[in-house]
């Protein structure tokens, strides 16, 4: 059973520029949630997509933005990047509702110079 | 205020050592609340999910218990392979809340 794949692994781009992530989750499920990892704030919840309707935002500013396709994979979307933005970026697919156990991909390491 | 405070950030125990690391919580509705284990550099890897106060759950060397307030995560007998950070995870509504983890290192 193929787990939660992300693309790119890793990324580098400039200030100002804007950066598009891909997650394809497990095949059946249907939740998607995306996460950004710092060190100095741990894991912090982005947003989650269900049946291509986002269910759920966290506090980040609209710069940040995704989607979900008909087959449950997601995209995440950052605008004018800035410095702060760099981070890991981890989707977590679940079955139905992110009441049941998630299971994260490798992540997406984003650089911003 | 939704909270999730996990301790100690960091523990270092020789092999063989057993010990536990702590999950306390403070939020409305609790769903579920979930271990991960998480190596350098990869994602978060499921442990264990646990629904209600008094629920247990074993995995090799790794126990999982629950309260009302708090989720201890049982180490016995660690060895190196071990090492890495903890997470604790807990839904409430549709959200999770982490943890910022412990960091186990087990020494040989």
């Amino acid at each position: 059973k193929a787990g939660v794949t992300q693309t790119p692994r890793y990324l580098i781009k400039t200030r100002g520029q804007q950066v598009t992530l891909s997650c394809s989750p497990i095949s059946g499920h249907r939740s998607v949630s995306w996460y950004q990892q710092t060190p100095g704030q741990g894991l912090q919840f982005l947003f989650e997509y269900f049946s291509e309707t986002q269910r759920n935002k966290g506090n980040f500013p609209g710069r940040f933005s995704g989607r979900q396709f008909s087959n449950s994979r997601s995209e995440m979307n950052v605008s004018t990047l800035e410095l702060g933005d760099s981070a890991l970026y981890l989707c977590a697919s679940s079955l139905d509702s992110q009441g049941t156990e998630a299971f994260f991909g490798q992540g997406t390491r984003l650089t911003v110079v | 205020e939704d909270q999730v405070t996990q301790s100690p950030e960091a523990l270092r125990l020789q092999e063989g050592e057993s010990s536990s690391l702590n999950c306390s919580y403070t939020v409305s509705g609790l769903r579920g609340l979930f271990w991960y284990r998480q190596d350098p550099g990869k994602g978060p890897e499921f442990l264990f999910t646990l629904y209600s106060a008094g629920e247990e759950k074993e995995k090799e060397r790794l126990k999982a218990t629950l309260t009302k307030k708090e989720s201890f995560l049982h180490i016995t007998a660690p060895k190196p392979e071990d090492s890495a950070t903890y997470l604790c995870a807990v839904v409430t509504g549709n959200q999770f809340y982490f943890g910022t983890g412990t960091s186990l290192t087990v020494i040989p």
